[in-house]
């Protein structure tokens, strides 16, 4: 069964700061990856997404992430966070297309504090 | 984007009662809706995924029973919690995908269930 690790339960950091959020999966087949943000008191949204392609996949308010296949990881990033990303990350995974099947396999989820 | 939303947001019941909770896409028809488990401070758990006019599919180690999922519409299903105990108590939060786009779910904002 395929499984997601999410190293960093808690991220403090001040604003303009660079963001890295580690992400590892188990699955060795095929598989689709997402970010997805859950901002205080509002549901979840999807930041990013990687099917297939460059490995470096660009999302929503300046986020990034990079599909390392070697290390079964999927870290997001951030060059420069502002304090409204405060919010819990949750990475998640796919495996397949197994069309009608697809279950989304969450990680435990980090939650990201920026300090004005 | 697509919206997906949830009632009610927040629901107290006395132990031994059931609760309804309904999920509804409100921009676009949803083939699928999937109901999500989240306990404080960890992840998402998939409980059981709904298909508009067939019986839902449950994860292992969730009870038919007790969690009854009515997809009847393409923008409706609902969960109904019955004989509801204090072990019900979480959050629960549906997703919706619509037809085409079997890799991205939309989220509902959650429901808080507190079963005293």
């Amino acid at each position: 069964a395929q499984s997601v690790s999410q190293h960093n339960h808690h991220v403090i950091l001040s604003e303009a700061a660079s963001l890295e959020l580690g992400c590892n999966y188990s699955y060795g087949g095929t598989v689709n990856l997402f970010w997805y943000v859950q901002y205080p008191g509002q549901h979840l949204q999807l930041l990013l997404k990687y099917f297939s392609g460059d490995p470096l996949v660009k999302g929503i308010k300046g986020f990034e992430a990079e599909f390392i296949k070697s290390k079964f990881s999927f870290n997001l990033r951030k060059p420069s966070v502002q304090w409204s990303d405060t919010a819990e990350y949750f990475c998640a995974v796919i495996s397949g297309p197994n069309f009608g099947n697809e279950k989304l396999t969450f990680g435990t989820g980090t939650r990201l504090t920026i300090i004005p | 984007g697509a919206v997906v939303s949830q009632h009610p947001s927040r629901v107290i019941c006395k132990s031994g009662t059931s609760v309804k909770i309904e999920c509804r896409s409100l921009d676009f028809q949803a083939t699928t809706m999937f109901w999500y488990r989240q306990f404080p401070k960890q992840s998402l758990m998939l409980m059981a995924t709904s298909n508009e006019g067939s019986k839902a599919t449950y994860e292992q180690g969730v009870e038919k029973d007790k969690f009854l999922i009515n997809h009847a519409s393409l923008t409706l299903s609902t969960l109904t919690v019955t004989s509801a105990h204090p072990e019900d108590s979480s959050f629960y939060i549906c997703s919706a995908r619509g037809p085409g786009l079997w890799e991205t779910q939309y989220f509902g904002p959650g429901t808080r269930l507190l079963v005293l």
